[in-house]
């Protein structure tokens, strides 16, 4: 199984901060990479598929790059509405595809 | 635009079965790929199985397969769960969602919370 690792696993931002979350793979997956922003008590909602293209709807200030195995999510100026946790999420192999284990962005 | 909503029973007893179902509105289930996801109270998510289109067949997680079933109903729009003997460690927010290119998960229901308790 393909293993994915987020970091940090949490972090505290200030509204206006520039915030990068990363995504590692157990082994390398191309571009097969999809981000996820969680709001709690909510499903999950995509931003980011095939490492770097922007879900429609979804703002500009959401970005993301990489390919292999080493991934990043940026999020350019925090907004309140950002205080979510993120989760990446690997398709490279057959399903059932896995997650990361997720990154909480909390105030500062 | 589609909307998914789980239903079922919010309490199952350990060893017994866990049966869902996913209705789906404004659009054919047929033609689209479909899975069921959970997250445990407080942890990340977790892929159950995953079913193709046009009855193309399943993949379920190995560490669930000898015990889930996923299934849908045309006649009825609907993507069904279920998943036998659960113990405590199956209590979970239960998510059925639809799947597009490159395992791109771009609709999910609400989510349902299935507790397992005596």
């Amino acid at each position: 199984d393909i293993q994915m690792t987020q970091s940090p696993s949490s972090l505290s931002a200030s509204v206006g901060d520039r915030v990068t979350i990363t995504c590692r793979a157990s082994q390398s997956i191309s571009n097969y990479l999809n981000w996820y922003q969680q709001k709690p008590g909510k499903a999950p909602k995509l931003l980011i598929y095939v490492a770097s293209s922007l879900q429609s709807g979804v703002p500009s200030r959401f970005s993301g790059s990489g390919s292999g195995a080493d991934f990043t999510l940026t999020i350019s100026r925090l907004q309140p509405e950002d205080f979510a946790t993120y989760y990446c999420q690997q398709s490279y192999s057959a399903p059932p595809w896995t997650f990361g284990q997720g990154t909480k962005v909390e105030i500062k | 635009q589609v909307q998914l909503q789980e239903s079922g029973p919010g309490l199952v007893k350990p060893s017994e079965t866990l049966s869902l179902t996913c209705t789906v509105s404004g659009g054919s289930i047929s033609g689209s790929n479909w899975s069921w996801l959970r997250q445990p109270p407080g942890k990340g998510l977790e892929w159950i199985g995953y079913i193709y289109k046009n009855g193309g067949g399943t993949n379920y997680s190995p560490s669930l397969k000898s015990r889930v079933t996923i299934s849908e109903d045309t006649s009825k729009n609907q993507i069904s769960l279920k998943l036998r003997s659960v113990t405590a460690a199956d209590t979970a927010v239960y998510y059925c969602a639809r799947v597009e290119e490159m395992a791109t998960i771009v609709a999910w229901g609400q989510g349902t919370l299935v507790t397992v308790s005596s």
